[in-house]
């Protein structure tokens, strides 16, 4: 019974592709959110959705598209993907500001 | 941006002995948070903290929330191999519906048996 999972765990592609990675939360929570973890394991925020509603949109590269087809689900649509955006992603979810659980990331690797 | 300082980045240490780790920041923040991260995982809350001044524990976990607002710490006692991982605080500042998390770099544990 994972609470937060995201699919795929592992994404290897080449520089100019466009890739999506999708987050899926059982919890019954009201905000969604997805962080980056870089290689030296500093993760930022990104994104977040309150209610499907976009909330935080952190000066994240307009190639970056977040969409939240429901509270359960928060997608992250990238475009023409760079080699700086190998990092691991990782989407977590809250009810209000309760403590945020996160799912086990999606490790991408741009070739 | 908003920015925590994590202490130390890493330590080495021998099995049962004690930790402690501390965060501080320039800004104030209405939560703070203590998550643990193993490898190929996500981080998972271990403490959060709610009130200035609080002192909470989860088993051998100990954690402070600063009078200030600006700092906080978290002590292990009596560490064990399976504590080794990297550990973050995260400091949330609550207004409207932005609940987002800043954390610090991260304290890397190593316990050698």
């Amino acid at each position: 019974d994972t609470a937060v999972s995201q699919t795929p765990k592992y994404l290897v592609t080449q520089m100019g592709n466009d890739k999506s990675i999708k987050c899926e939360q059982n919890l019954g929570h009201d905000t969604m959110y997805w962080y980056k973890q870089d290689s030296k394991k500093f993760l930022k925020i990104m994104f977040s959705y309150n209610n499907k509603e976009l909330i935080i949109n952190e000066t994240v590269p307009n190639r970056f598209s977040p969409k939240s087809p429901d509270k359960a689900h928060l997608n992250l649509h990238i475009n023409s993907l760079e080699l700086g955006d190998s990092a691991v992603y990782f989407c977590a979810s809250s009810q209000g500001p309760q403590p945020q659980h996160f799912g086990d990331g999606t490790r991408l690797s741009i070739l | 941006g908003q920015q925590l300082n994590q202490s130390p980045q890493s330590m080495f240490i021998q099995e049962g002995e004690d930790v402690s780790m501390n965060c501080t920041s320039s800004s104030i923040f209405n939560t703070w948070l203590w998550y643990k991260q193993d490898p190929g995982e996500g981080p998972v809350l271990l403490i959060a903290l709610y009130k200035a001044g609080e002192l909470t524990s989860n088993g051998r976990l100990t954690a402070q929330f600063g009078i200030t607002r600006k700092d906080s710490f978290l002590n292990i006692s009596a560490s064990i191999p399976s504590d080794v991982g990297i550990y973050f605080c995260a400091g949330q500042q609550s207004g409207g519906s932005n609940y987002k998390l800043t954390f610090g770099k991260g304290t890397l544990l190593t316990v050698n048996p």
